[in-house]
């Protein structure tokens, strides 16, 4: 296994836009998380699934914010109409239950 | 609700020589976990280290060791025989409840002198 993966690496969109990326656990995983990190900051929590079940939202997660796991595989969370301050590292993570997260590369989201 | 406080945003050492990053949290769970993650520039994050608040014994691996005071909440990294591999933005993070989201320090830039 190679990891936990994430699609795209980078994205430039123009504010207004809709994003959407994609993350792929490590395949055992039944718990894939998603995190938020700005410049200079620790990452923030955003939300996690269990499966396909989504368990807990942050109040970071506007209504602009949404995050599915069919199936309990991979992960998709989309920004709609994008605003300057969603510019942030989005972060991918995944555990076997509570165990030790693993992070994927990120992506890198820029609006312009 | 849990937080994780990293005052010192840099630091530097020489290379072969020994650093402790600190860190200390807050939180009102009886069971935790406390972590140091190391995220090189432009590179994902990984584990450097795991602690079990229930353990007294402070974990080890390799040259990373933590110092665990669970009284004053304390938790700190040291690092021996630093190597300029070593240079990294590190966080301390906390894990608690049965959601097991972690809760992130701000981070420290440690710096590498050759």
């Amino acid at each position: 296994d190679t990891g936990v993966s994430q699609n795209p690496r980078h994205k430039i969109t123009k504010r207004g836009q809709n994003v959407t990326f994609r993350c792929d656990p490590i395949s055992e995983h039944n718990r894939l998380y998603w995190y938020r990190q700005t410049l200079g900051q620790g990452p923030e929590f955003l939300t996690y699934f269990q499966n396909e079940a989504q368990l807990e939202k942050s109040r970071l997660l506007s209504d602009r914010f949404s995050a599915e796991r069919p199936k309990g595989s991979f992960s998709t969370l989309e920004i709609q109409r994008t605003e300057q301050g969603d510019s942030a590292m989005y972060l991918c993570a995944s555990s076997l239950w509570a165990g030790e997260q693993y992070f994927g590369p990120g992506t890198r989201l820029t609006v312009t | 609700a849990q937080t994780v406080t990293q005052s010192q945003p840099e630091m530097s050492v020489q290379e072969a020589e020994t650093v402790t990053l600190s860190c200390t949290y807050d939180t009102s769970e009886s069971d935790y976990y406390l972590f140091w993650y190391k995220q090189p520039p432009s590179r994902q994050m990984i584990l450097v280290i795991r602690q079990e608040a229930y353990k007294q014994q402070n974990a080890t691996e390799n040259r990373f060791s933590v110092n665990f005071q669970k009284a004053a909440k304390s938790f700190s990294l040291k690092i021996s025989d630093s190597q300029l591999g070593d240079a990294a933005m590190y966080f301390c993070a906390c894990l608690t409840g049965a959601n097991s989201k972690l809760t992130f320090g701000k981070g420290i830039t440690l710096s590498v002198r050759p």
